[in-house]
């Protein structure tokens, strides 16, 4: 049973650098789900795709982060032109269809912004 | 607003003693509940939910919780505690307002277990 695999599993990096995260959800789970995770808070939702559609973006998905999930299966999320306050760690989770069914999570990509 | 409010940011605790960590919700609207647990350096694993029924939930690891609609409250529990339990522990919520409604998490409380 391959659960959610994201890569990489940490990155370091300048402000004011572009990065890329990849999410591999569960093969048979068609949501897939990013989360950001600050020092000491619990996971805050990021956005959220059904197939290959994004369906909801939170408030705190700015301009200069998007996702993408091309063919409905891994999932990228970039950040362009970095900065201090995106140091966090990135969590991808996936889930079969309905509000019951619980999300699965992946290791998330810890950044950090030098 | 939708919150979560995890009311111990830390709960220290020696081994095989019981203990309970305590989560409350916002709202009055029905609601899906869930714990998660988080080993460092690794993603959340679920450890209960509540959907609907019977208002005790068992979850692995020997864990259970109780909602209580009247006190918006969710409480997860272990009779006796083990070293390896040490770890952070997440509730969180789906509010069930209509269209999609996403997992909103308390900040948190790290369960240390000490021998």
């Amino acid at each position: 049973d391959t659960g959610v695999s994201q890569n990489p599993r940490h990155k370091i990096t300048k402000r004011g650098q572009n990065v890329t995260f990849r999410c591999d959800p569960i093969s048979e789970h068609n949501r897939l789900y990013w989360y950001r995770q600050t020092l000491g808070q619990g996971p805050e939702f990021l956005t959220y795709f059904q197939n290959e559609a994004q369906l909801e973006k939170s408030r705190l998905l700015s301009d200069r982060f998007s996702a993408e999930r091309p063919k409905g299966s891994f999932s990228t999320l970039e950040i362009q032109r970095t900065e201090q306050g995106d140091s966090a760690m990135y969590l991808c989770a996936s889930s079969l269809p309905g509000q019951a069914q619980p999300q699965h999570f992946g290791d998330g990509t810890r950044l950090s912004i030098l | 607003a939708q919150s979560v409010t995890q009311l111990d940011s830390q709960v220290p605790v020696f081994e095989e003693a019981p203990v309970e960590l305590r989560c409350n919700y916002s709202s009055s609207v029905s609601v899906y509940l869930f714990w998660y647990v988080q080993y460092p350096n690794q993603g959340l694993q679920l450890l209960l939910k509540y959907l609907s029924g019977s208002t005790l939930v068992k979850g692995i690891n020997g864990f259970e919780a109780e909602f209580n609609k009247s006190q918006t409250s969710f409480h997860l529990r272990k009779p006796s505690v083990h070293i390896s339990d040490t770890a952070e522990y997440f509730c969180a919520v789906i509010y069930l307002s209509g269209g999609y409604n996403k997992l909103i998490f308390g900040a948190g409380t790290r369960l240390a277990v000490h021998p």
